[in-house]
């Protein structure tokens, strides 16, 4: 089955610096990659996804690029703010069954002011 | 317009109680899915229901666990004869369709004392 890793776990970067999130999967399949954003408490929220048809997708200082040949898809978060600390998951999901999102370990991530 | 809510957020339970977590969907959705957290890790995918029907339980421990989401109500996901190993928090999502972004509710937190 599919299986997704998540590196690194934990990152730490001066507010104002990027932060980047990389994840691997397995089953070559998969065709939506979401990455969910959790605060401490809270449930997941959806920050942005990419679908195979498309190599990268952006939203104001958010994008995620998705290399189908090498199985693995990024998160790039640029000009980080206090508020962007949080657990980040990323997750896949095989070709049969989109609701069954396979998901990362997780990334913690710390942004110090 | 209210999101997944779940409800107890925190649940105490002793060895061999039984644990019940609710969750309704959001507005206009019929599709449910019980994902659980353990302490660190990704959420994993346990079951998938529609109203009336369970569609993918293979992510639920054969024994004690247990999904519903009947006509009316919300889904409940229980669990008896708890353990400590069923300690985690316990998140129900929510989705239009079966397929494409999951909306998660802020989670149920279960410790078996």
């Amino acid at each position: 089955g599919e299986n997704v890793e998540q590196h690194p776990s934990t990152l730490s970067v001066q507010e104002g610096d990027s932060a980047v999130i990389k994840c691997t999967y397995s089953d070559s399949a998969s065709n939506y990659f979401p990455w969910y954003k959790q605060e401490l408490g809270k449930g997941p929220q959806l920050i942005i996804d990419i679908r195979s048809n498309v190599g990268e997708k952006k939203d104001q200082r958010i994008a995620v690029t998705l290399n189908k040949t090498a199985k693995h898809f990024s998160l790039h978060i640029t000009e980080t703010q206090p508020e962007d600390s949080a657990v980040y998951f990323c997750a896949a999901t095989p070709g049969a069954g989109t609701y069954k999102y396979i998901f990362g370990t997780g990334t913690r991530l710390k942004v110090l002011a | 317009n209210a999101g997944v809510m779940q409800n107890p957020r925190h649940l105490v339970r002793r060895r061999g109680q039984e644990a019940r977590l609710r969750c309704s969907p959001m507005k206009g959705h019929s599709h449910v899915y019980w994902y659980r957290q353990l302490p660190e890790e990704g959420l994993k995918f346990m079951v998938y229901l529609q109203k009336e029907n369970i569609i993918d339980e293979s992510g639920m421990p054969k024994e004690r666990f247990s999904a519903e989401f009947p006509k009316e109500g919300p889904s409940i996901l229980r669990i008896q004869q708890v353990v400590r190993g069923d300690s985690a928090a316990y998140f129900c999502a929510s989705s239009p369709k079966g397929s494409g972004e999951l909306f998660f509710g802020e989670g149920s937190r279960l410790t078996v004392l």
